[in-house]
This record gives C-alpha cells, structure tokens and sequence, in this order.
C-alpha cells in the first residue's frame, strides 16, 4: 500500500459527460501527479500540483483540468468525454515535488467512456 | 527529446534470472526508475538509480545503467511466478520536470 488513495476505482459514463477523479497524497507530502494509462499512448504524464499551485504541465488535454486544494488533495476534472478518453488514471504523490524525487502511484480509477 | 525504449515481452522459467532492458534519450537524467504492474493494480516502485551509479543492488534485484549507451536494465535473480507482471522503466526528464515511462515489459514466468 502506497498510501495514496484514489475514488472512484471504476467510473462508467458516456460521450459528452464530466467526470471528477479525487486524489489524497501520502501523508506529509506536498506535491500530486496525475498520469494517465491507455493501450494506445502508454503511460503519460498529465499534469503535477505543488502546494495547491500548478508546477508542470505535460499531454493534458484543454478539456481535463485539475486542481489541489488547501487539504492538499486533488481533482481531476474530464469534461466533454470521448470514448478516447478510456482508461486508467493515476495519482501519485512525492515529498516536496523536486527534480527526481520518488513518487509513490495509487491504485488508479479506470474510467470507462461508452 | 523525450522517449524511453522497453521491449514488449520476456519470458522466462521459473529459478532462472530475468533480465529487462531499456533505453533513455535524455542525458542529463538524473534519476532512472523501474516500477511492477501487476494485473488490474497501480503501479509499484521497484527501485530506483542515481545516474553517479553504475550499479545499484536490492536483494534479488540489480539494476545496471551505462550513462555512455543511455541503457539500463534490471535483473531480478530467481524468478519466481509471482514477479509476472509488467515492467516499467522511467527517466526523470529534466525539461519539463516529469517521468517518461517506457511503454512496459510483460515478464511472464512459467512454472
């Protein structure tokens, strides 16, 4: 167990729909990634929150933002879904979001877009 | 530029030594990870090497980077059925401040 936790752990929704994936990090640390999963692209980076401010920005779509709150969880916001958008979506979190600091995944939420 | 090579599958008997390889393209990585997937789970970090190493070892596991080639790869001694999973390697990309994921392998270790 990593300690990261992350609701739902499936989601079934359909085209043109929003969806909000919650995020808590590890105890202490500061710093929240969001990955997503997919057969065709592989496992990529989306966005990563440092203290509740954006610190890097990777392949995330205009349609999907995110944020981290005071508590220092995270959302991830779908809006407009395509049947594209199916897979899983990862959370990680790290100490104090530095250059090569270990990030520790949580289970993922996989979304199904039908 | 931003890739990270992993050949798709392994397959090995169980007892013998697995070894999975991968390629890097950015050269002022300073950290490089492999992380285990196992069936329907997240991700595990495995373990992880500073690129001032050549050699990190953790029980069964060994990891080797050659910084010159942009090559690493983990051995895991005395496979057994419960290492099948897939396999991911990950450069920490300097630019952009993010994990670049290989594309996994499948290690399937038979009985």
């Amino acid at each position: 167990d990593s300690g990261v936790t992350q609701t739902p752990k499936h989601l079934i929704t359909a085209t043109g729909q929003r969806v909000t994936l919650r995020c808590s990090p590890r105890s202490g640390d500061l710093s929240v990634y969001w990955y997503q999963q997919s057969l065709d692209q592989g496992l990529q980076f989306l966005i990563q929150y440092y203290n509740g401010e954006e610190r890097a920005k990777g392949n995330i779509l205009e349609r999907f933002s995110a944020q981290q709150f005071p508590d220092l969880h995270s959302e991830l916001n779908l809006s407009s879904l395509e049947l594209g958008d199916s897979a899983l979506y990862f959370c990680a979190s790290s100490a104090a979001g530095g250059a090569g600091e270990t990030q520790y995944f949580g289970p993922g939420t996989r979304l199904l877009v039908l | 530029g931003e890739d990270v090579e992993q050949s798709l599958f392994l397959s090995v008997r169980e007892g013998d030594s697995s070894v999975i390889n991968c390629t890097y393209t950015d050269s002022s990585s300073t950290y490089l990870y492999w992380y285990k997937q196992e069936p329907g789970a997240g991700l595990q970090l495995l373990t992880y090497i500073f690129s001032n190493m050549d050699m990190k070892q953790d029980q069964r596991l060994t990891v080797l980077l050659n910084k010159k080639d942009k090559h690493l790869s983990l051995r895991i001694a005395d496979t057994q059925t419960g290492d099948s999973a897939i396999y991911f390697c990950a450069e920490f990309y300097n630019q952009g401040g993010k994990l670049i994921f290989g594309q996994g392998t499948e290690l399937s270790v038979k009985p």
